[in-house]
């Protein structure tokens, strides 16, 4: 156990619906990042937050997704209208925000989403 | 562009065997290198991290190595366990970017 935690560890939904995901980082870290990865891949950034400002967006985040961090503690990934190509797990990570070695990212246990 | 490759894709051994994967990575300016090991259905957890400094670090019974000139990374694993099983990250950041870039890994197989 990280102490990065998620929830749901998994979802599945149907085609079109709504879905939302929480992380709880490591209290002290002021990094937040999300991540997808699917079967046989390394995970492929999103974004990242640093305390409650998000300050990068991947262009696979497309208008469908939405994070954010309020009061720069926990994250919420949130996915309108869902495709079947939505299915993958979903890798939350946080770190301390140091310079650095320092700066390692711990994950949690992710979330497994399939979409019908 | 930064880029990290693997090889090699997956890899099987008997228990007790010793193997090793490989890295090549493109990333600048280089700021350090990590290897990650995935379990199956669980998120990456870190093994090892060197800088352009260091060209060995230990973890246990894994040993990562770096070569800053021809820009590759391996990470021999000695005497392999069943739970050696998973998928092994090599990850380079840049002093540029708080976005690292990772492999698609190497899946190992250890067989009892």
């Amino acid at each position: 156990d990280t102490g990065v935690s998620q929830d749901p560890r998994h979802k599945i939904t149907k085609r079109g619906q709504n879905v939302t995901f929480r992380c709880d980082p490591i209290s002290e870290h002021n990094r937040l990042y999300w991540y997808r990865q699917t079967l046989g891949q390394g995970p492929e950034f999103l974004t990242y937050f640093q305390n409650e400002a998000q300050l990068e967006k991947s262009r696979l985040l497309s208008d469908r997704f939405s994070a954010e961090r309020p009061k720069g503690s926990f994250s919420t990934l949130e996915i309108q209208r869902t495709e079947q190509g939505d299915s993958a797990m979903y890798l939350c990570a946080s770190s301390t925000g140091l310079a650095g070695l320092a700066d390692t990212q711990y994950f949690g246990p992710g979330t497994r989403l399939t979409v019908l | 562009k930064n880029q990290v490759e693997q090889s090699p894709q997956s890899l099987i051994i008997l228990e007790g065997k010793n193997c090793t994967l490989q890295c090549n990575y493109t990333v600048s300016p280089f700021s350090n290198l990590r290897w990650y090991k995935q379990d199956t259905g669980r998120g990456p957890v870190s093994l090892t991290i060197m800088t352009f400094s260091e060209n060995t670090k230990s973890n246990g019974r894994y040993t990562a190595t770096l070569d800053a000139d021809t820009k590759q990374s391996s990470l021999h694993i000695t005497a392999s366990q069943l739970s050696d099983s998973a998928s092994y990250i090599c990850v380079g950041s840049s002093g540029g970017s708080y976005i690292p870039t990772f492999g698609r890994g190497t899946s190992l197989i250890v067989h009892p």
